[in-house]
């Protein structure tokens, strides 16, 4: 069966610390991913998205995200993370379906 | 901005009752889509609908029907409520983009508590 995964449920750092968030999938054709972010007590919305052309992408507030096909992955990352930072953040693939991952919530010390 | 609105933020009903949540769209996105939100399961499909009087089954149909007579109003209605069917309601729309899922706008949620 279609899945997303994302590894890490619940993830602390400290300001500036450098952040990396997990997201695999299970289907072997063509994709289109995306990752949405939710602040607290805001609508979802898009961070990043990739259909084609360069595997790694950026997106808004400085995050980027890297396909790697082989792998069949899509990993959030950010070199600084801030307080503003804090927010769920959910991995979604499109495989002619659209599949959300569980989530992960992101908690920023300042 | 694209705007998607829904009717209530905070909705509390009891076991049995008849519950309509409405979402609507100003962006003439041909997607709506319904989704359920729950602590460690993410997203999850309840219905989606491509254009007026389209809809399509999502993940977790049981218990939910929609409607959708104009293009910009997406409605789930819940025939009897029940309490698992207490969460977060997130409504979505999208552009159409050569038959694969584009991003999507979502709405702020509504919180049903049923009772």
């Amino acid at each position: 069966a279609q899945s997303v995964s994302q590894h890490n449920h619940h993830v602390i750092l400290s300001e500036a610390a450098s952040l990396e968030l997990g997201c695999n999938y299970s289907y072997g054709g063509t994709v289109n991913l995306f990752w949405y972010v939710q602040y607290p007590g805001q609508h979802l919305q898009l961070l990043l998205k990739y259909f084609s052309g360069d595997p790694l992408v950026k997106g808004i507030k400085g995050f980027e995200a890297e396909f790697i096909k082989s792998k069949f992955s899509f990993n959030l990352r950010k070199p600084s993370v801030q307080w503003s930072d804090t927010a769920e953040y959910f991995c979604a693939v499109d495989t002619g379906k659209l599949i959300f991952g569980q989530g992960t919530t992101l908690q920023v010390k300042p | 901005d694209v705007k998607v609105t829904q009717s209530s933020r905070y909705l509390v009903k009891r076991t049995g009752e008849k519950v309509f949540l409405e979402c609507v769209q100003d962006m003439d996105h041909e997607n709506m889509f319904w989704y359920r939100q729950d602590p460690g399961l993410g997203l999850r499909l309840i219905y989606f609908s491509y254009d007026v009087k389209m809809k399509e089954k999502g993940d977790i149909p049981e218990g939910y029907s929609v409607s959708r007579e104009k293009k910009e109003r997406f409605s789930l209605i819940l025939e009897s409520a029940s309490t698992n069917q207490t969460s977060m309601y997130l409504c979505a729309s999208s552009p159409r983009s050569g038959g694969r899922f584009n991003e999507q706008f979502f709405g702020p949620g509504t919180r049903l508590t049923v009772l």
